[in-house]
């Protein structure tokens, strides 16, 4: 079974910021770890991945996220926040490539970003 | 190239009657999911189809049915809606497996905003 946690369901910072949102998941099998945004009344965009490799993951609009396995937390951050950050943020977890694995998401509640001038 | 596709974008329905949402995958893809969205909460699974077959099933009702057909484009169907079923309706299409090769990563469409009254 596999499950995420996002502690805290708000984050406020001032523009040109750091940006942290934080994910701690569990996982009985080597997981696959995602970081997904949804604007108003979308759908989800991915922001990044971690698979396996490299652990510091880069994504799109200057995100970045650090796959710990000791501390099984995947924590999203960014430098420097843009008013056009502001969103929800889920991290998810899937079963990784072992034999019988699908993409199968598990999604944490959500983290919403508000950003002020 | 397209993405994932949804329709109806929006849809009102009453207690007791059935609804039937739809979804296109991208080009390519084999894998269809869906995931309800209750307002305020992370995406939660429903059911994943891999080449026409159920591939997994999340903690729903029977009300909740689905299928894949041979285009790999795929319906949702929920019988005797209750109110407790308002929520946004995501599909998501993955490759799942290329050559022996784990592809995890899933594309969402926009949504069907789904209101029972």
């Amino acid at each position: 079974a596999q499950s995420v946690t996002q502690l805290g369901s708000h984050v406020s910072v001032s523009e040109g910021a750091l940006v942290l949102l934080r994910c701690n998941y569990s996982s009985s099998v080597p997981p696959y770890l995602f970081w997904y945004v949804q604007y108003p009344n979308q759908g989800l965009q991915l922001l990044l991945k971690y698979t396996t490799g490299a652990t510091l993951v880069k994504g799109i609009n200057g995100f970045e996220a650090e796959f710990k396995k000791s501390e099984t937390s995947f924590h999203l951050t960014k430098p420097s926040a843009h008013m056009s950050d502001a969103a929800e943020y889920f991290c998810a977890v899937s079963g990784g490539s072992r034999p019988g694995a699908n993409s199968k998401l598990t999604f944490g509640k959500g983290i919403t970003l508000s950003v002020r001038p | 190239d397209a993405g994932v596709t949804q329709s109806p974008t929006h849809l009102i329905k009453t207690r007791g009657q059935h609804v039937t949402l739809r979804c296109s995958p991208i080009s390519g893809h084999k894998s269809v999911s869906w995931y309800q969205q209750v307002l305020g909460q992370g995406p939660q699974f429903i059911f994943q189809y891999y080449e026409k077959e159920e591939r997994g099933r999340g903690n729903f009702p029977d009300r909740f049915s689905a299928r894949q057909f041979p285009n790999y484009s795929s319906e949702l169907n929920v019988n005797a809606l209750l109110l407790g079923d308002s929520a946004l309706y995501l599909c998501a299409s993955s490759l799942e497996r290329e050559g022996g090769v784990a592809y995890n990563e899933q594309f969402f469409g926009p949504g069907t905003r789904l209101t029972v009254l």
